[in-house]
């Protein structure tokens, strides 16, 4: 019940595609739903986060939809750029808990 | 700069060795967390300090585990007699409003 199930593993796509990245919940007491970027030798850092009262959030080319009955929600990168080739992680928490759970990661390359 | 320093960046110990780091967030955080990233996955949570006292323990921590925050601000975290399985990225963060500040982690390599 504390897992989070993301996919792909790895994803390849060409300079301004859309990237997708899904993840998959079980508990349904997680409220908060961020995603994380990582770049080689540097720790995750906060890209985008939603909570489940709302089905989408859009923040410059990052877009997470959210479906609350499926327990599932989703990174759209819109005009992928090399610059985005990266590993995004998606997450879960819950109100007053102390800890975040993880997905497994996916990497992305964007090719030029 | 992340706003959270982890000091060594790297290290690499012969197996059995004892090994320490160190996080230091730049400005005051009540909370700070350890978490350990291995090769290929997410970050799994280790422990997690409320000011000076250490509120969570993974089960991952095992005995050879010890983090402390003394007075609230930086932390250590060490290892004990360490393990090829020791192996890893191990990453400190602060919370913010929306989500967590992570520092650029030390990557212990066991060999």
């Amino acid at each position: 019940q504390q897992q989070v199930k993301q996919s792909p593993q790895s994803l390849i796509v060409q300079k301004g595609g859309i990237s997708i990245i899904n993840c998959a919940y079980e508990n349904t007491a997680f409220d908060y739903f961020p995603w994380y970027q990582q770049f080689p030798g540097k720790g995750p850092a906060l890209l985008i986060a939603i909570r489940p009262d709302v089905s989408e959030k859009k923040e410059g080319r990052f877009t997470i939809s959210f479906n609350k009955s499926a327990k599932q929600f989703s990174l759209h990168i819109m005009d992928s750029q090399p610059g985005d080739s990266a590993t995004y992680f998606c997450a879960a928490s819950k109100a007053g808990g102390f800890k975040t759970i993880f997905g497994a990661g996916t990497r992305l390359f964007v090719k030029a | 700069d992340t706003g959270v320093s982890q000091d060594p960046r790297h290290k690499i110990t012969k197996r059995g060795q004892n090994v320490t780091f160190r996080c230091d967030p730049i400005s005051e955080h009540n909370r700070l967390y350890w978490y350990r990233q291995t090769l290929g996955q997410g970050p799994e949570f280790l422990t997690y300090f409320q000011n000076e006292a250490q509120l969570e323990k993974s089960r991952l921590l095992s005995d050879r585990f010890s983090a402390e925050r003394p007075k609230g601000s930086f932390s250590t975290l060490e290892i004990q007699r360490t393990e090829q399985g020791d192996s890893a990225m191990y990453l400190c963060a602060t919370t913010g409003a929306l989500g967590y500040t992570f520092g650029s982690g030390t990557r212990l390599t066991v060999v």
